[in-house]
C-alpha cells in the first residue's frame, strides 16, 4: 500500500507570494491533518479534514487555509507569505486503532520564504 | 491547551548504553503515541498505547503509559547508531477527539 505522498518536496518562494501544497493520503484513509514544523516551535497543528469538511483547526492566521477533495486528497494554501512561514509542512493521514487515532506522515514539503 | 513536555531535550550517548526519554503532561490523554523522525523526513509511528499502565516492547525499545494516563516513557536498551533521530510523543486529549497534540521532542544522538 502506498504511503502518504506530499508534493512538492521543496519550494522557494518570495515574501508576499502565495503557495499551494498537496497531499495524497493512504488509500482508504479519509482523514488528513496538516502540521507546521519549525526548530523553535516544534510540530504545530494547522487543521484537519474529514470527508471534505474541516473538523479541527489550530491557532494559525487566516492566511493558512486548506481543503479536501472527494478522493480524500488535500491541499493547503498559504497566502501573503512571510519569512516566518519557512518551515517543514507535514501532512498525515489518520486511522483508528482501538480507541486511538494513529497518524501516518508524508515526507513533508520544505518551504523556504526569502 | 494540553501540553506534552519531553525530557531531556537533547541526549547524546555512546553506542551500547541504555537511555530513557520522558513525556509528561498535567492533563489526561486517552492514548499516546511515539514517533521517530529523521532529518528531512516525516515522523514515523513507533507505537500506540491506550491503557493506563500499558507496556509495549518493540525489539530494544520499551514504551510505558503511566497509570494516570498523564505521562509516558521510552526506554532503549543497548542503543545503536540507527536509533539516532528526533523522538516525539503525541497524545489524543479525549475519547472521540482525534486531534493529536505533539510533545516538544527529544533529539537523540548515538555515537558509534
Amino acid at each position: 500500500k502506498a504511503g502518504v505522498t506530499q508534493t512538492p518536496r521543496y519550494l522557494i518562494k518570495t515574501r508576499g507570494q502565495q503557495v499551494t501544497l498537496s497531499c495524497s493520503p493512504i488509500s482508504g484513509h479519509r482523514s488528513v491533518s496538516w502540521y507546521q514544523q519549525t526548530p523553535g516551535q516544534g510540530l504545530q497543528f494547522l487543521f484537519e479534514y474529514f470527508s471534505e469538511t474541516q473538523r479541527n483547526k489550530g491557532n494559525f492566521p487566516g492566511r493558512f487555509s486548506g481543503r479536501q477533495f472527494s478522493n480524500s486528497r488535500s491541499e493547503m494554501n498559504v497566502s501573503t507569505l512571510e519569512l516566518g512561514d519557512s518551515a517543514l509542512y507535514l501532512c498525515a493521514s489518520k486511522l483508528k486503532y482501538r480507541s486511538a487515532t494513529e497518524a501516518f506522515f508524508g515526507q513533508g514539503t520544505r518551504l523556504t520564504v526569502v | 491547551t494540553q501540553l506534552l513536555e519531553q525530557s531531556p531535550q537533547f541526549l547524546s550517548i555512546q553506542e551500547g548504553e541504555n537511555l530513557t526519554v520522558y513525556c509528561n503532561s498535567s492533563s489526561v490523554f486517552s492514548s499516546l503515541q511515539w514517533y521517530r523522525q529523521e532529518p528531512g523526513e516525516g515522523p514515523v509511528l513507533l507505537v500506540t498505547v491506550v491503557t493506563g499502565g500499558e507496556v509495549k516492547k518493540l525489539k530494544r525499545l520499551t514504551f510505558q503509559f503511566g497509570d494516570a494516563r498523564k505521562d509516558s516513557s521510552l526506554h532503549i536498551t543497548a542503543a545503536q547508531p540507527g536509533d539516532t533521530g528526533l523522538y516525539l510523543c503525541a497524545g489524543s486529549p479525549n475519547f472521540g477527539n482525534e486531534k493529536l497534540t505533539f510533545g516538544t521532542g527529544t533529539r537523540l544522538t548515538i555515537i558509534p
